[in-house]
């Protein structure tokens, strides 16, 4: 289908070390969005690219967490020095555009854990 | 500050039973409401928004302005309506900000 896609599906990794989770929004979306959600949690937001700037960061929890869309498609969220803190699914979601209220269209997450 | 509130972590009812779903919301100025849903080992989707005062899957939400609530209602549950179940307010372009979610679970 058509829908958001997200990269890994299931990430496992050390603390302190680096990872990167990608999304592959749906086509013509210009809308972007990173939410995470930590067990037994709504989901929380981190970012939000309209094109290819992010129009709001305001929910990236501290400088560790960086996220990009360079060409105003795919996006990749980016953690360094992850800590077990950092433990939670990450989901993305698009939509046309970000006015109004358009639908939002979820990916199917990243469950990232940090051992 | 905005924020969204669901009571209930778990709601249990048996087939052909009333659901009432929880929500209440801080929020200055007009809010625009919604519901999603999380079915088993699928990802989030819209259910109803309160500005198209639809009917989904015989779903129906009424925002309460004075009550500053967002109540999900069907009136005869059926089991494939048991899933997760947020409630969330739009904080402007389409950023939402989500409860922590109602799991409905509908008994036969």
């Amino acid at each position: 289908g058509a829908g958001v896609s997200q990269t890994p599906s299931n990430k496992v990794t050390e603390k302190g070390k680096y990872v990167e989770l990608r999304c592959d929004p749906i086509s013509g979306h210009t809308a972007l969005y990173w939410y995470r959600q930590s067990l037994g949690q709504g989901p929380e937001f981190l970012i939000y690219f309209q094109g290819t700037g992010a129009a709001d960061d305001s929910g990236l929890p501290n400088d560790r967490f960086f996220a990009v869309r360079p060409e105003g498609s795919v996006s990749t969220l980016k953690i360094q020095r992850t800590e077990r803190g950092d433990s939670a699914v990450y989901l993305c979601a698009s939509s046309r555009s970000g006015t109004g209220t358009t639908e939002a269209f979820f990916g199917q997450g990243t469950r990232l854990t940090v051992v | 500050a905005q924020r969204v509130t669901q009571p209930e972590k778990l709601l249990s009812v048996f087939k052909g039973a009333p659901v009432e779903l929880k929500c209440n919301y801080s929020y200055s100025g007009s809010p625009e409401l919604f519901w999603y849903v999380q079915y088993s080992r699928q990802r989030l989707q819209l259910l109803l928004r309160h500005i198209s005062r639809e009917s989904i899957k015989g779903f129906t939400a009424d925002l309460n302005k004075g009550e500053t609530s967002f109540h999900l209602k069907k009136p005869f549950a059926q089991e494939e309506d048991s899933a997760m179940y947020y409630c969330a307010l739009s904080g402007g372009y389409n950023k939402l900000i989500f409860g922590a979610g109602t799991r409905l679970a509908v008994h036969p």
